[in-house]
């Protein structure tokens, strides 16, 4: 078991509905982290959180807010969800950066 | 603005082939770079980091400031090893953001 766990696995929803991910680990690490992956760009960092209440905006931020009121759990929500957030959403979590992610197994997304 | 560029989509290998997976990367800093693998319906792992030096798998990867590459090698390719793989960049604060490259999915036939 990785220690995080990311819900749903898949989900189908319309245009302009709000949308929450959750991402859920046990390994009591600080930082949190929320990536897409579509094809031909790689993984992009939506958004990041260094702590509880702790977060900054990554490179892809627009149309995405985060929560992070407990150490354990990390909420993605797309705020009005649109046709170009339809993408695989990773959590990923790290205790000190340089050794590395912990990823987790990732939700499907598909805006119609 | 840091930056990895890994320039083949695709590519392929024989069995038994040694493989070359090309990574640049763009960076002001000391850069402190990695390797992932994403296998077939699996989450991302960890294959090395640059700092450790070790040997996964029998890849290894240099880091080459000169030439600003961290390339993936492995002088035998194995079926098993058919996957995409993410070159990634560390930033410098303390939360250790990653960027990555847009992946080359490897395929070693048999």
């Amino acid at each position: 078991d990785a220690g995080i766990t990311q819900s749903p696995r898949h989900k189908v929803t319309e245009t302009g509905t709000p949308v929450t991910l959750r991402c859920h680990q046990t390994e009591n690490h600080r930082y949190m982290y929320w990536y897409r992956q579509d094809p031909g760009h790689g993984l992009r960092l939506i958004h990041y959180s260094y702590g509880v209440k702790d977060t900054d905006k990554g490179e892809v931020s627009d149309g995405y807010s985060v929560s992070r009121s407990k150490t354990e759990d990390f909420l993605l929500t797309l705020e009005s969800a649109t046709s170009s957030q339809t993408s695989v959403y990773f959590c990923a979590i790290s205790d000190k950066g340089n050794y590395g992610y912990t990823f987790g197994s990732g939700t499907r997304l598909t805006v119609v | 603005a840091q930056r990895v560029t890994q320039p083949e989509k695709l590519l392929s290998v024989f069995k038994g082939a040694p493989v070359e997976l090309k990574c640049n990367y763009s960076y002001s800093g000391s850069p402190e770079l990695f390797w992932y693998v994403q296998y077939s319906r699996q989450r991302l792992q960890l294959l090395l980091r640059h700092i450790s030096r070790e040997s996964i798998k029998g890849f290894t990867a240099d880091l080459n400031k000169g030439e600003t590459s961290f390339h993936l090698k492995k002088p035998f390719a194995q079926e098993e090893d058919s996957a995409m793989y993410y070159c990634a960049l560390s930033s410098s604060g303390s939360a250790r953001q990653l960027t990555f490259g847009s992946g080359t999915q490897l395929t070693v036939l048999p």
